[in-house]
């Protein structure tokens, strides 16, 4: 009974290459979200979705679009990707965007070779 | 801007050796205050949400405190399985573009020996 789940849980690709990571929760959350965790272990957010509606935009590139196609799932697609964007990729989910617990994935772990 | 700093980056604890971890923050109004647990490979795993000055919330061996600039995780008699990255991170009462953005801090690797 995975609440939040991600695929795929690993990601090997080329520079130049575009690429999508997907995110299901089945808590009925209304809220989900993209989480960035670099090299240093920081986790920064990207972007947040309310019942399909873009919340949160951080400063992030063009290259990365996330996507909504119903209130359970939050795919995130990354066009030309850089070795900059080798990562590990949470997905989250809440109740709403307000103080509720953010629930998270088990993580994709992206490689740009 | 939002701001969470955690110290130590790393503690080593021998089994039954408790200690605490500290989350130091700059918000712009506090909404909650989020502890996380993260084991190698991965997500973080929730533990405790804390939304005042003065507010304290127990699980097993740990113990989360809040005051108006700065959280402590206190750990009591550790064992080896509580070695893991703590992560302490932050809600603002910020509405619109930031509603349920949390900030995190760099997180602390506690390890346990037995």
């Amino acid at each position: 009974d995975t609440a939040v789940s991600q695929t795929p849980k690993y990601l090997v690709t080329q520079m130049g290459n575009d690429k999508s990571i997907k995110c299901e929760q089945n808590l009925g959350h209304d809220t989900m979200y993209w989480y960035k965790q670099d090299s240093k272990k920081f986790l920064k957010i990207m972007f947040s979705y309310n019942n399909k509606e873009l919340i949160i935009n951080e400063t992030v590139p063009n290259r990365f679009s996330p996507k909504s196609p119903d209130k359970a799932h939050l795919n995130l697609h990354i066009n030309s990707l850089e070795l900059g964007d080798s990562a590990v990729y949470f997905c989250a989910s809440s109740q709403r965007g307000g103080e509720e617990t953010q629930y998270f994935g088990p993580g994709t772990r992206l490689l740009v070779l | 801007e939002d701001q969470v700093t955690q110290s130590p980056e790393a503690l080593r604890l021998q089994e039954g050796e408790s200690s605490s971890l500290n989350c130091s923050y700059t918000v712009s109004g506090l909404r909650g205050l989020f502890w996380y647990r993260q084991d190698p490979g991965k997500g973080p795993e929730f533990l405790f949400t804390l939304y005042s000055a003065g507010e304290e919330k127990e699980k097993e061996r740990l113990k989360a405190t809040l005051t108006k600039k700065e959280s402590f995780l206190h750990i009591t008699a550790p064992k080896p399985e509580d070695s893991a990255t703590y992560l302490c991170a932050v809600q603002a009462n910020a509405g619109g573009t930031s509603y349920g953005k949390l900030t995190f801090g760099q997180g602390t690797i506690l390890t346990v020996h037995p």
